[in-house]
């Protein structure tokens, strides 16, 4: 199995800022690399996928980045509603895996 | 508008089976995998299979194998997924996704609102 790696597991930013976190994959995974967002008490939602294709409907504010095993979800400027948990995952091969997340709280 | 919509909350003594069931509407049901992610109390979350809604293969994780079924009922654009010989460890809400498999993009666009399976003696 591919195990993949989040960094860190807690962020703690303010409204405005620049976020950065690192998805690292145990072997090389090409592109095949998703972002998802999660809420308290609801399912994840698609950010983006391809390793930098933004979802339709994602505010253009997330960018992803990265090929082989070295991966980054960038939030160009944190707004009230993007206070959530973020999850890597991808689909090189089977099983499917996932990050452990990475939750970004209020500083 | 999409949308995937799983059957209610159950509560389950070890050893015993759930069925739970994911309805889907507004998109033509056979031209999507259906993908079923686990997430424990807690935790992170875990791949346990999907199925073809169109020729019914399967492919499940290695570590479910055995115990778990995936299935449709193309009639009313409806996927399960039955897991027996339930134990604690298995209490976690229950995920059925939408794959767009034919784009080469295997990852889940649109997702139910989840099913907490709680297995408790």
């Amino acid at each position: 199995d591919i195990q993949m790696t989040q960094s860190p597991p807690i962020l703690s930013a303010s409204v405005g800022d620049r976020v950065t976190i690192t998805c690292r994959a145990g072997q090389s995974i090409s592109s095949s690399l998703a972002w998802y967002q999660q809420k308290p008490g609801k399912a994840p939602n698609l950010l983006i996928y391809g390793a930098s294709t933004l979802e339709s409907g994602v505010p253009s504010r997330f960018s992803g980045s990265g090929s082989g095993t070295e991966f980054t979800l960038t939030i160009s400027s944190l707004q009230p509603d993007d206070f959530a948990t973020y999850y890597c995952q991808h689909y090189n091969s089977y099983p499917w895996t996932f990050g452990q997340g990475t939750k970004v709280e209020i500083k | 508008q999409v949308q995937l919509v799983q059957s209610g909350a159950e509560v389950k003594k070890p050893g015993a089976s759930v069925k739970v069931s994911c309805k889907a509407s507004g998109y033509t049901f056979n031209t999507y995998y259906i993908t079923w992610v686990r997430q424990a109390p807690g935790q992170g979350l875990e791949w346990m299979g999907w199925i073809s809604t169109n020729s019914g293969d399967t492919n499940y994780a290695q570590n479910l194998q055995g115990r778990v079924t995936m299935t449709t009922d193309t009639s009313t654009s409806t996927a399960y997924m039955e897991l027996r010989s339930l134990k604690s460890d298995d209490t976690a809400v229950y995920y059925c996704g939408r794959v767009p498999f034919w784009t080469g993009y295997y990852v889940l666009d649109y997702w139910g609102q989840g099913t907490l399976v709680t297995v408790s003696s």
